[in-house]
């Protein structure tokens, strides 16, 4: 069975930074290029950034790009998503996706059960 | 960024009636679409992939077509179960992007 389970959110200061991990279990997490999406309460879905199997590439949507980092450890079936200067825009649930790519579309077919980050003095 | 312009906002529908969803792109995305499920407290889910594929483990009644910029998601003869939001979202261009959502109450 597919798992994600993402840990690390919590209340932090404006400016300060925070790093969230996702742990996957239930397959072979060096084969699937992976996501973060998150969503502000009650509102849309928005992605944040995608990284690739082996770490090489990475993909960040524009207002995070410079501040949040995604990585992945491989050996330990972890990604995570280090995020710095945080601003109160950035207030949303986390969730960990695996990204699956299918002949050039790429969708996320299983999510984690996300985590909270609150942006706030 | 292309954005998907999601209709209605939301819907309510008896058990065993027929809706629909439509999301509409800002630009061609051939195809490049994925529809989720969203019940109360939970993540996402993948329902629809490539516009009309069903994800493995979802019921038949969820169907999907489209073509261009416009797609739409139909859900066949309601069951309790399907009471949540449905959002798509198109991968034809970085950055993905979803569309706003579609929150379906049961009757």
């Amino acid at each position: 069975e597919v798992q994600l389970v993402e840990s690390g959110g919590g209340l932090v200061q404006p400016g300060r930074s925070l790093k969230v991990a996702c742990v996957a279990s239930g397959f072979t997490f060096s084969n699937y290029d992976m996501a973060w999406v998150r969503q502000v309460p009650t509102k849309g879905l928005e992605w944040i950034a995608s990284i690739s199997t082996g770490g090489d590439y990475t993909y960040y949507r524009d207002s995070v790009k410079g501040r949040f980092t995604i990585s992945r450890d491989n050996a330990k079936n972890t990604q995570y998503l280090q995020m710095d200067s945080l601003r109160s825009e950035d207030t949303a649930t986390y969730y960990c996706a695996r990204q699956r790519v299918y002949y050039g579309l790429s969708y996320f077919d299983y999510w984690g059960q996300g985590v909270m980050v609150t942006v706030s003095s | 960024d292309i954005q998907m312009t999601q209709s209605p906002a939301s819907l309510s529908a008896s058990l065993g009636e027929t809706v629909s969803i439509e999301c509409v792109a800002s630009g061609g995305i051939s195809n490049d679409l994925a529809w989720y499920q969203q019940k109360s407290g939970k993540s996402p889910q993948v329902l629809i992939y490539d516009a009309n594929i069903l994800q493995d483990g979802v019921p038949s009644r969820f169907s999907g077509d489209g073509s261009g910029t416009r797609y739409s998601l139909k859900i066949s003869g309601l069951q309790p179960e399907d009471e949540a939001d449905y959002f798509c979202q198109q991968s034809y261009k970085y950055p993905p992007t979803f569309g706003a959502g579609t929150k379906l109450e049961l009757k």
